[in-house]
């Protein structure tokens, strides 16, 4: 595709769920991002997947966070028994591989509410 | 610990001025700085960068300076217009296998 895509768009779960949120990254690009955006607030970092080396996972808030990256490219978020302090706008980025200043490309993100 | 921050969270000008943007590191020196705009229910775009060799780079109506002495990076817009507002968040890098690390981001109003 032309963008980085997520899906869904919205998700609403009930406490204690557990929900999937999926990134497409653009074709070729190799390093994968994901960050939290709480109300008003900046970009939290999460987790950070570059080609085939070992994730970085420094972000993650709690062992109910994992993410994938399946073939290099499709990235799942999970987050189990979900709370309402996960409710937040989840963003996907991609970036092209090997070169340490080339920007990020963000989807438009996934606004998870936990009720 | 490494931090990047960005001052004000929010800053009302009048078309016309030119806003101007802060953004300053701790503890560490990054390699380079990006600047990116957000608009509500949108993820961030691209604006520019600056690496640490460099003093200025310039994008239309768009300046960016880093101070290394200072650890600070200045993001300019001249003849700013109400399209302008939105947010704008600073971020580093320190290395090619690092994380892009960003800012809480100033939310710039433009008034006319």
């Amino acid at each position: 595709g032309a963008g980085v895509s997520q899906s869904p768009s919205n998700k609403v779960t009930e406490k204690g769920k557990d929900v999937e949120l999926r990134c497409d990254p653009i074709s070729g690009h190799t390093a994968l991002y994901w960050y939290r955006q709480s109300l008003g607030q900046g970009l939290e970092f999460l987790i950070y997947f570059q080609g085939n080396s070992a994730p970085d996972k420094s972000g993650l808030p709690s062992d109910r966070f994992s993410a994938e990256r399946t073939g290099g490219s499709v990235s799942t978020l999970t987050i189990q028994r979900t709370q309402q302090e996960d409710s937040a706008v989840y963003l996907c980025a991609s970036s092209l591989p090997g070169q340490r200043n080339t920007e990020a490309f963000f989807g438009q993100g996934t606004r998870l509410t936990v009720v | 610990s490494q931090k990047i921050e960005q001052n004000s969270e929010a800053l009302n000008i009048q078309e016309g001025k030119t806003a101007t943007l802060t953004c300053n590191y701790t503890n560490y020196s990054p390699a380079y700085l990006q600047w990116y705009r957000q608009d509500p229910g949108r993820g961030p775009v691209f604006l520019l960068l600056i690496r640490e060799n460099e003093k200025e780079k310039r994008k239309e109506r768009l300046k960016v300076t880093f101070d290394t002495t200072l650890k600070q990076s200045l993001f300019h817009i001249t003849a700013s217009q109400p399209a302008d507002s939105a947010t704008y968040l600073c971020a580093r890098r320190n290395s090619g296998n690092t994380p892009l690390v960003f800012g809480k981001g100033t939310r710039l109003s433009v008034i006319a």
